[in-house]
């Protein structure tokens, strides 16, 4: 069964600073696994996905997320953070390559301080 | 604007009742996702249509029902409302099944209020 951990449920960081977000997965298939953000009173927006291949996957607004099968893990990083940036980040996975449904982590929500 | 459309926005209902949320897929596609997302259970996949035809199934309750129609929107029917049913109904959708090549977008989800 294919699941998702999220560690720490709030983050926050100074503008400018290091953003990691930490997510880890079970499969028990190799996985495809997504990253999305959800900024408030909207909905989801696909930030970047790991499929095969390159395990080192950037995605938009600067972000980018490195594949470990070996620590069975997916984090998000981004450079320097922006005010923008807060929001709420879920981390989701599907095993068989992609055909089943999305499982998400319970999501991190990301504070930028000035 | 991801071009799922979802209706309505925002809901209060009492106990008991029933609703029907909507939910109009991106152009062309032909896959539609419904997840519940609450402050307890968090994001939770319910059901899946492709064409017209359950493709998966969640945790989804026996009270709750959806359909695909032929035009390829879809709706999500919850009958005897309780209060644990408030929370954020999200409709997605996508081309195909396969969620590698197809990026799956999401509407702005409809709250549900129950009272």
């Amino acid at each position: 069964a294919q699941s998702v951990t999220q560690l720490g449920s709030h983050v926050s960081v100074s503008e400018g600073a290091l953003v990691l977000l930490r997510c880890n997965y079970s499969s028990s298939v190799p996985p495809y696994l997504f990253w999305y953000v959800q900024y408030p009173n909207q909905g989801l927006q696909l930030l970047l996905k790991y499929t095969t291949g390159a395990t080192l996957v950037k995605g938009i607004n600067g972000f980018e997320a490195e594949f470990k099968k070996s620590e069975t893990s997916f984090h998000l990083t981004k450079p320097s953070a922006h005010m923008s940036d807060a929001a709420e980040y879920f981390c989701a996975v599907s095993e068989g390559t992609g055909r089943r449904a999305l499982t998400f982590g319970s999501g991190t929500r990301l504070q930028v301080q000035p | 604007d991801s071009g799922v459309t979802q209706t309505p926005k925002h809901l209060i209902t009492a106990t008991g009742q029933r609703v029907t949320l909507r939910c109009s897929p991106r152009s062309g596609d032909l896959s539609v996702y419904w997840y519940q997302q609450s402050l307890d259970q968090g994001l939770q996949f319910l059901i899946q249509y492709y064409n017209g035809e359950e493709r998966a199934k969640g945790n989804i309750l026996e009270r709750f029902s959806a359909q695909q129609f032929p035009d390829l929107h879809s709706e999500l029917n919850l009958s005897s409302l309780e209060l644990g049913d408030s929370a954020l109904y999200f409709c997605a959708s996508s081309v195909a099944v396969d969620r590698g090549r197809n990026t799956i977008y999401f509407g702005e989800g409809s709250w549900l209020t129950v009272v």
